[in-house]
């Protein structure tokens, strides 16, 4: 099984900063990843994913990603943070021949006015 | 709204009440998945369908839990006799399987609360 360890559990930062949310999973074989959001009282939503291709993934909202195979990392990344970009975001990783996803424990970013 | 739909949002049940939630995928899509999300946690796989079939299930699903789906639309996830252990978010999700990589669209959950 998959494991996925997201370092930060929870992340202030104020607006217009920069923010780095750190995610590693544990694999040897070929992976997809994901982040998902998750806003208060809502579902989740996938923010980004990397299935191959450019290690650099982008999102409509000014988010990115970028695959790290030799450091099993998928960091996400904004350079400027917004109120409304306060939410839960969860990272997953899903084997390409795997059914399932497995998610990390989640990092609450609270952007601070 | 064509998303995935939950129901109820929230239930409330004494300790060894039997409860079952409902999940409505989006229409077109064959996989569905069961998912649990207690506070502070990220969710976990209980289980999945592909169409009506029940393909894999996580050792989390203790006997008390059954899930159906039984016309490969809609699908049930039902706990009997629950216990304060079983309070969490219950997220139901669903895919279009084909050759290649699918999206999962959750829905907005169920919470539990066993009191």
């Amino acid at each position: 099984a998959q494991s996925v360890t997201q370092l930060d559990s929870q992340v202030p930062v104020f607006e217009e900063a920069p923010v780095e949310l750190r995610c590693n999973y544990s694999s040897s074989v070929s992976v997809y990843l994901f982040w998902y959001v998750q806003y208060p009282n809502q579902g989740l939503q996938l923010l980004l994913k990397y299935l191959s291709g450019s290690t650099l993934v982008e999102s409509i909202n000014g988010f990115e990603a970028e695959f790290n195979k030799s450091q099993t990392s998928f960091h996400l990344r904004k350079p400027s943070v917004h109120i409304s970009d306060t939410a839960e975001y969860f990272c997953a990783v899903s084997e390409s021949t795997g059914n399932q996803f497995y998610f990390g424990t989640g990092t609450s970013l609270t952007v601070i006015p | 709204d064509t998303g995935v739909s939950q129901d109820p949002r929230h239930k409330i049940t004494k300790r060894g009440q039997n409860v079952t939630f409902r999940c409505d995928p989006i229409s077109e899509h064959n996989r569905l998945y069961w998912y649990r999300q207690t506070l502070g946690q990220g969710p976990e796989f209980l289980t999945y369908f592909q169409n009506e079939a029940q393909l894999e299930k996580s050792r989390l699903l203790s006997d008390r839990f059954s899930a159906e789906r039984p016309k490969g639309s809609f699908s049930t996830l039902e706990i009997q006799r629950t216990e304060q252990g079983d309070s969490a978010m219950y997220l139901c999700a669903s895919s279009l399987k084909g050759a290649g990589f699918s999206e999962a669209f959750f829905g907005q959950g169920t919470r539990l609360t066993v009191v």
